[in-house]
């Protein structure tokens, strides 16, 4: 049992360049989410799922892109990446379609564009 | 919105001596209250939680929070300090408007001194 694994663990991007950050749980777990992470803000919702093709957006949805094709996996799509977007980014999972339960997460990826 | 604030971005105690690390929520029905550690170069993984019931709530570790409607608060304590508690620690609550969401407060960096 993994739990939520995430990869790249890091990278860095120039400015106007594309990637996929990938994250993927193997609990089975109906509720999926994105944060990222940024020194003294805490963590912010980015986009989230509560199911396979169901996905919402968070606080702060502009400049990513997320599909749910299936249970397990949730990438979070950076379409044209811009400095703004330095941060660390945590994938989570929760059971239930709503985080009433502890949402585990996964190690995070540390982002740097440059 | 809800939203979390927590009081002090850094918290200095000594080992053996009391923790206690703020949190106050906005919230105009009884939210879901949640505290989350971090290691460093680590996800975030639950303390423990306030759904509804018993308004002091024990957790991993030694600590406890108790939910105090009337102060719209949710303090973390724990009695006596130990060094492996060095960490940053997050208060969140589920929004009502939508339960999807989990906010969180922007963190209390928390330092053991010998």
């Amino acid at each position: 049992n993994a739990g939520v694994t995430q990869t790249p663990k890091f990278q860095v991007l120039k400015t106007g360049q594309s990637m996929t950050l990938q994250c993927a749980q193997d609990m089975n777990h109906e509720y999926m989410s994105w944060y990222r992470q940024d020194p003294g803000m805490g963590l912010r919702l980015i986009h989230y799922s509560v199911g396979a093709g169901i996905t919402d957006q968070g606080e702060v949805p502009n400049g990513y892109n997320v599909s749910r094709s299936t249970t397990e996996d949730f990438p979070l799509r950076l379409l044209s990446a811009a400095p703004s977007q330095t941060s660390v980014y945590f994938c989570a999972s929760s059971y239930g379609q709503v985080p009433s339960y502890e949402q585990y997460f996964g190690p995070g990826t540390r982002l740097t564009v440059t | 919105a809800q939203s979390v604030t927590q009081l002090g971005s850094h918290v200095s105690v000594s080992e053996g001596a009391l923790v206690l690390l703020r949190c106050n929520y906005s919230s105009s029905v009884p939210p879901y209250l949640f505290w989350y550690v971090q290691y460093p170069n680590q996800g975030l993984q639950l303390l423990l939680k306030y759904t509804t019931g018993a308004t002091l709530v024990k957790g991993i570790n030694g600590f406890e929070a108790e939910f105090k409607k009337s102060e719209t608060s949710f303090h973390l304590t724990k009695p006596s300090a130990h060094m492996s508690d060095a960490a940053e620690y997050f208060c969140a609550v589920r929004e009502y408007s939508s339960a999807s969401k989990i906010i969180f407060g922007s963190g209390t960096r928390l330092s053991i001194r010998p």
